[in-house]
């Protein structure tokens, strides 16, 4: 099956630039959405179809792919983006389905 | 105003069966595609399946965890939809989430399903 791979977490001090990163095999080729989700709440979209932001989702907000890693950047971290990341593409393989990476807590210092 | 609603979570026995369901009002719900996430306590996202539009072939989906155990429907008259799990498992124990679209862009707040003896 396919594997999304997501650091477990990553700091970051406010004003800065944090970067999660989402390895998978030829993720390029995918259509990649990232979500936020902070604690006791539902995710929100934050990220579609690689480097699309929703309606409403600060352009702080940016996402990339290349080769086997799709990168969510938040440049001007402030205090309320602290929460958990996930990345989500639909591989259409032996066994298609919808994946999640594992996610990743970014916190700010 | 989007808004979508999740229901039915309970305390069932392992073994038992259990009807999820979903409500969004909103969208032009009959021409979505439909999705069924859940998050294990302290865990991530898992994704349970789905359903196509009836225009997009009304097709379902399902992740290997639960293939075999759940149905998934939905009721375009009543913008309802349905997550059906049978012979549930501890493991199945989780928040379940009702989200829109391919790339699950409207989420409920999540019913919670506990699986326990």
């Amino acid at each position: 099956s396919y594997v999304l791979t997501q650091p477990p977490s990553v700091s970051v001090a406010p004003g800065k630039t944090a970067t999660i990163t989402c390895e998978g095999d030829n993720i390029r080729n995918e259509d990649v959405h990232w979500y936020r989700q902070k604690p006791g709440q539902a995710p929100v979209l934050v990220i579609y179809y690689d480097d699309d932001r929703p309606s409403g989702v600060p352009e702080r907000f940016s996402g990339s792919t290349s080769g086997n890693t799709a990168t969510l950047t938040i440049s001007s971290v402030a205090a309320g983006d602290e929460a958990d990341y996930y990345c989500q593409v639909w591989h259409s393989g032996d066994h298609p389905g919808n994946v999640f990476g594992s996610g990743t807590k970014v916190s700010v210092l | 105003e989007v808004q979508v609603v999740e229901s039915g979570g309970a305390l069932i026995k392992p073994g038992g069966s259990l009807r999820l369901s979903c409500a969004a009002s909103g969208i032009s719900f009959s021409d979505v595609l439909m999705n069924w996430v859940r998050q294990a306590p302290g865990k991530g996202l898992e994704w349970v399946g789905r359903i196509e539009s009836k225009t997009g072939g009304g097709t379902t989906d399902y992740a290997a965890a639960v293939k075999g155990r759940v149905t998934i429907s939905r009721d375009d008259s009543e913008n309802k939809l349905y997550l059906q799990m049978n012979s549930l498992k501890t493991e199945d124990t989780a928040v379940y989430y009702c989200t829109t679209h391919r790339y699950f862009q409207f989420w409920g707040q999540g019913t919670l399903l506990t699986v326990s003896s």
